[in-house]
């Protein structure tokens, strides 16, 4: 079974701080998401990606395959990026598949 | 807005009762994910339907059920409601049928509560 952990847990920093919340995986996989889900409840997909980095905004996420590990990294944090942060992942191997989730990173920036 | 639409956004029903469900995916995509997000066990996956056929199936409990329609919307039944069931219900749709290299977009969620 592919577990997905996360970490931290929870996350409080201060505006304009670098933020980076790490997602890590215990077998092979076909790709890794991040999302956002807002208190009210919606998830946004943020990037999907199978290999190296991608960048949107001040938004980072990096991926090694080798180490099964990844990281989304924030850049000048503001208040707005507070939301929960989902890793997610897709398994290798043929055939349709949805997700396994990490537990989600609670991100608070304070003014 | 991710253009997948789910209602209702919330629902409060009693134990033993049956709801449904609704999701309509984005314009053009053929795969329909059902997720639940519950606060013990956080957000699983439930089933996939692709073009009609069902397609892969998660951690989903022998009272639920789903189907995905022609014009390529889905519904999933809920029945025999336990307190358990609250949680929220998330649709995605993606294009094509696997989620490895397709973005998948999700629907704002159903609230369901039972008491």
């Amino acid at each position: 079974k592919n577990e997905v952990e996360q970490s931290p847990q929870n996350l409080t920093a201060q505006e304009g701080e670098f933020i980076t919340i790490n997602c890590s995986y215990s077998v092979g996989i076909s790709a890794l998401h991040w999302l956002q889900q807002h208190p009210g409840g919606g998830i946004v997909s943020l990037f999907m990606l199978s290999s190296g980095k991608k960048k949107h905004g001040r938004l980072i996420a990096t991926i090694n395959i080798q180490e099964k590990h990844s990281s989304l990294h924030i850049t000048a944090s503001h208040p707005r990026d507070s939301a929960v942060y989902i890793c997610a992942v897709s398994y290798s191997g043929g055939g349709a598949d949805g997700l396994t989730f990490g537990k989600g990173t609670h991100l608070i920036i304070q003014p | 807005d991710s253009g997948v639409t789910q209602t209702p956004k919330h629902l409060i029903t009693a134990t033993g009762q049956r709801v449904t469900l609704r999701c309509s995916p984005r314009s053009g995509d053929l795969s329909v994910y059902w997720y639940q997000q519950s606060l013990d066990q956080g957000l699983q996956f439930l089933i996939q339907y692709y073009n009609g056929e069902e397609r892969a199936k998660g951690n989903i409990l022998e009272r639920f059920s789903a189907q995905q329609f022609p014009d390529l919307h889905s519904e999933l039944n809920l029945s025999s409601l336990e307190l358990g069931d609250s949680a929220l219900y998330f649709c995605a749709s993606s294009a094509a049928g696997r989620v490895v290299g397709n973005t998948i977009y999700f629907g704002e969620g159903s609230w369901l509560t039972v008491v």
